[in-house]
């Protein structure tokens, strides 16, 4: 495998379900990033880890719990969703904070 | 708060016409970056652009950063199917995050 890859694809999940992302980056890079997408509206940064250390979390509700286990890995626990909080959940990584960021191809979410 | 806005939102035109596309901001930015995204994927990074009033290209792609380091431009010359996609542009902004524009949808018909 090569750059960000991401798991599932398609998530579709009941508003009491608890369910997790995952992202894995083979680019060696230090910074990871948890992003929402929805219509018509500027990627929203969620988390953003720096060798493995949380340095923002934007105002994200608690619903939604980040976890980087190591600095190849990051995950998105998501409990009691909205169904608001369908989007498209984006996982990318950089060498470093506003370098260049590479992107997987998102995780579609739905929540019923 | 910083904030980009791109124009239009949306464009749509045929194969072979030229385009221009629009970051606006009344702030400045270090440097913003253009990235493309085509659909059931992530962006893709196109352009840095650093230096006030610099300008580059990417075969039929003209990117140019505003002398203020406040607006850019993306200029695409006969346009193709292949462009298609949503073109994003990220500022680098003044607390240590890039600030992102909505972005512009862009259909090229055959």
């Amino acid at each position: 495998e090569t750059g960000v890859t991401q798991t599932p694809r398609h998530l579709v999940m009941g508003m009491t379900n608890k369910k997790s992302l995952k992202c894995e980056q083979h680019l060696g890079h230090n910074a990871m990033y948890w992003y929402k997408q929805s219509a018509k509206k500027p990627l929203e940064l969620m988390f953003v880890y720096n060798f493995k250390e949380q340095t923002e979390n934007n105002s994200v509700p608690s619903r939604f719990s980040p976890e980087c286990p190591n600095s190849s890995h990051l995950f998105l626990h998501l409990h009691t969703l909205q169904p608001e909080d369908s989007a498209l959940y984006l996982c990318a990584s950089s060498q470093e904070r506003l370098r260049e960021q590479f992107f997987g191809p998102g995780t579609r979410l739905t929540v019923l | 708060t910083q904030l980009l806005e791109q124009s239009p939102q949306f464009l749509s035109i045929q194969e072979g016409e030229n385009l221009t596309v629009y970051c606006n901001s009344s702030s400045v930015f270090s440097s913003l970056q253009w990235y493309r995204q085509e659909p059931g994927e992530g962006p893709v990074l196109l352009v840095t652009v650093v230096t006030g009033g610099e300008v580059k290209k990417l075969k039929r792609l003209t990117f140019q950063f505003g002398d203020a380091r406040k607006d850019s431009s993306l200029h695409i010359t006969a346009a193709q199917p292949g462009d298609t996609g949503l073109y994003l542009c990220a500022g680098a902004g003044s607390n240590y995050q890039l600030i992102w524009g909505a972005g512009t949808k862009l259909i090229i018909k055959p």
